[in-house]
């Protein structure tokens, strides 16, 4: 069985400061990474894709991969009320045409 | 921007009912998917779609569940006789690369609802 699993918070940080969210995934095959955004009662939004081990940048958005660990995190800079929402790790299942598997997110709460 | 697009947005329905979720995929995609997320769980994969047949289902995807391409736009999840347990927001996407690699776009979402 191929788990994603994420802390599911709610994590509140103050506006303007660093969010970290964290992810790990348990098949070691996997090979795409990939951060939705979720608000309350609406569809998950791609933020963020990762594929190599390292760091990704995008906006105030980075990725970060550590294949060996299995881990995949998430920073979140200069956090604003609006980047509240709860945010899912999707993993792919690890070849060919398997599909994502989702953790069931981490809740961010950013504190004006 | 392209976008998926999914009707109807909630719909109502007795156990037992049939019902037909309906979308529209981003245009040049070729990769589709249903997905569902029971209300405070996290989403769940039901069946993916390529080249006009199934290529992948999960084994919430059972025998009561169907899907269909009936023309060149529109991807359609059937559920043959709902039960209380099928509640749940039911999400369409797409991919222009295999979902292992390619990124998935997401609809709206239709909220199914069984009494």
């Amino acid at each position: 069985q191929k788990e994603v699993e994420q802390n599911s918070g709610p994590l509140s940080v103050p506006e303007g400061a660093i969010a970290s969210l964290n992810c790990t995934y348990s098949d070691r095959g996997s090979q795409s990474f990939f951060w939705y955004r979720q608000y309350s009662g609406k569809s998950p939004e791609l933020i963020m894709s990762i594929y190599s081990n390292g760091d990704k940048e995008d906006g105030r958005f980075t990725a970060q991969l550590n294949k060996a660990s299995q881990y995949v995190s998430l920073l979140i800079r200069d956090s604003q009320p609006s980047d509240s929402a709860t945010y899912l790790c999707a993993v792919n299942g690890g070849s060919g045409n398997t599909p994502l598997v989702f953790g069931k997110g981490t809740r961010l709460s950013v504190i004006a | 921007e392209p976008e998926v697009t999914q009707t109807p947005s909630h719909q109502v329905t007795q156990m037992g009912q049939e019902v037909i979720l309906r979308c529209v995929p981003i245009s040049n995609h070729l990769y589709f998917y249903w997905y569902r997320q029971i209300l405070g769980q996290k989403v769940e994969f039901l069946v993916s779609f390529y080249n006009n047949e199934i290529s992948e289902k999960s084994e919430i995807f059972d025998d009561q569940f169907s899907v269909e391409r009936p023309d060149g736009s529109n991807f359609t999840l059937k559920i043959r006789s709902t039960k209380l347990e099928d509640s749940a927001m039911y999400f369409c996407a797409s991919s222009q690369d295999r979902g292992g690699s390619g990124e998935l776009f997401f609809g709206e979402g239709s909220r199914l609802t069984v009494l």
